[in-house]
């Protein structure tokens, strides 16, 4: 069954590091997401991502994050100048045309800014 | 705006019991779509199921069902003869409808741990 492949499971990083969070979707895919989990707390929407440009984001995803799909194949969230509330899990996700399934999620990256 | 609201933060059961979860949305939208996820310890996202605004035909697969009542804005989900494995975080979630694609974001509650014991 198509996987969406998210690498590195964890990441620890200082404060005020750059980190790049990636991520492979489902091959035919079209639409990719990035949600992120504080601990113990919702699952929360950062940015879709549709026609190699950004169609939507939430007011979380300011001028630290960006996100960039590199090549056909990878999908990349960027932060900037991580700050210790960026600590969570990071989920990329992928979606066909139909979406019947919602989206596909990957494992997650675990970060921790320390 | 929208907004899952899940009542239920933590839910205890004893092995074979039957466990509802409840969920309750709020959309100002006539196209939407609702989901569950489970997460287990592990962290994964799990796909459960899908829901169309305009399907109100309630489901069920296998040991799960789920009962949607556009009337209430409610989309229950219920675990009969729960096991030890159904151990895990259990989200609702609801989409929008977007124009060029199916799916908008995706509104999470904010989770039921449910633990069943042995």
């Amino acid at each position: 069954e198509p996987e969406v492949t998210q690498t590195p499971s964890h990441q620890v990083t200082q404060m005020g590091q750059e980190v790049i969070l990636r991520c492979v979707p489902i091959s035919n895919h079209l639409y990719f997401y990035w949600y992120r989990q504080i601990l113990g707390q919702k699952v929360e929407f950062l940015v879709s991502f549709y026609n190699n440009e950004i169609s939507e984001k939430s007011e979380i995803f300011d001028d630290q994050f960006s996100v960039e799909r590199p090549d056909g194949s990878n999908f990349t969230l960027k932060i900037r100048s991580t700050k210790l509330e960026d600590s969570a899990m990071y989920f990329c996700a992928s979606s066909g045309e139909d979406g019947y399934y919602g989206y596909t999620f990957g494992s997650g990256t675990r970060l921790t800014v320390v | 705006a929208q907004k899952v609201t899940q009542a239920q933060t933590e839910i205890s059961v004893v092995e074979k019991e039957d466990v509802t979860l409840d969920c309750v949305y709020e959309t100002r939208d006539t196209t939407y779509y609702l989901f569950w996820y489970k997460q287990p310890p592990s962290g994964e996202l799990v796909f459960l199921i899908r829901r169309n605004s305009f399907d109100e035909q309630n489901e069920i697969s296998g040991r799960y069902s789920w009962n949607f009542q556009k009337s209430t804005s409610s989309f229950n989900f219920t675990i009969t003869a729960s096991q030890v494995v159904d151990s895990a975080v259990y989200f609702c979630a609801l989409s929008e409808a977007r124009r060029g694609s199916t799916l908008g974001r995706l509104y999470f509650g904010r989770g039921t741990q449910l633990t069943v014991w042995p």
